[in-house]
């Protein structure tokens, strides 16, 4: 069945830092959407992309989705202390019924 | 009103109790969900009603049953649970069937002794 697959699974970032974090499925996805939660939260949605090589920016957020709508990206610059949480990738693919997979999230811990 | 809100926000449940989850929603969305989340891991997919009818069952089992009564209300019916069942358990819902963003709601903090 389909898989997406996030790496790392956990970032530590000094305040001030610029970090990547990505995501990679084995099968083509429709679109890709990333989603943060935070501790003791539920996942909110940031942003979709649906174009190959799609590049959407959000503030100190710059998303990517690859050429072959197989892989995405999520670089954040200038981490701040509100960036803590979980950041989820997840994609409906048709492959797996145009259900929509998540990714195992990269847990990001900020180091003020 | 751009909420999906969810009641209780926490519940401790025997194994024999019988209990259920609301969900409810009023974005005018057609599409609802019902995730489990166990700690340190992502949301895993167990029903989804789409124009109120059951479309998808990931092989859940019996003791949880789903009841969509109209457009804006998700219930998730419990009995008979197992102590592995204690988890969140989030509502979400979305525009439509082919799975663009979805909207998730605070979640149940289940516990079952």
């Amino acid at each position: 069945g389909q898989q997406v697959m996030q790496i790392p699974q956990y970032q530590h970032v000094q305040e001030g830092e610029d970090f990547t974090t990505y995501c990679n499925s084995s099968t083509t996805l429709s679109n890709i959407q990333w989603y943060k939660q935070r501790p003791g939260g539920h996942p909110v949605f940031l942003i979709q992309l649906v174009k190959s090589g799609e590049v959407k920016k959000q503030k100190r957020l710059t998303f990517q989705f690859g050429e072959a709508k197989k892989n995405s990206s999520l670089h954040i610059t200038a981490t701040q202390t509100t960036d803590v949480g979980t950041y989820f990738c997840a994609g409906p693919s048709k492959a797996a019924g145009n259900k929509l997979t998540f990714g195992g999230g990269t847990r990001v811990l900020v180091k003020p | 009103d751009t909420e999906v809100t969810q009641t209780p926000k926490h519940l401790v449940m025997g194994m024999t109790n019988k209990k259920s989850l609301k969900c409810e929603q009023h974005m005018g969305h057609r599409a609802m969900y019902w995730y489990k989340q166990k700690a340190k891991k992502p949301p895993e997919l167990m029903f989804v009603y789409s124009y109120e009818k059951l479309s998808i069952n990931e092989s859940v089992p019996s003791r949880f049953s789903p009841e969509c009564p109209n457009s804006s209300l998700l219930n998730l019916h419990l009995h008979a649970l197992q102590p592995e069942d204690s988890a969140l358990y989030l509502c979400a819902s979305g525009r439509a069937w082919d799975y663009n963003e979805q909207f998730f709601g605070p979640g149940t903090r289940l516990t079952v002794l």
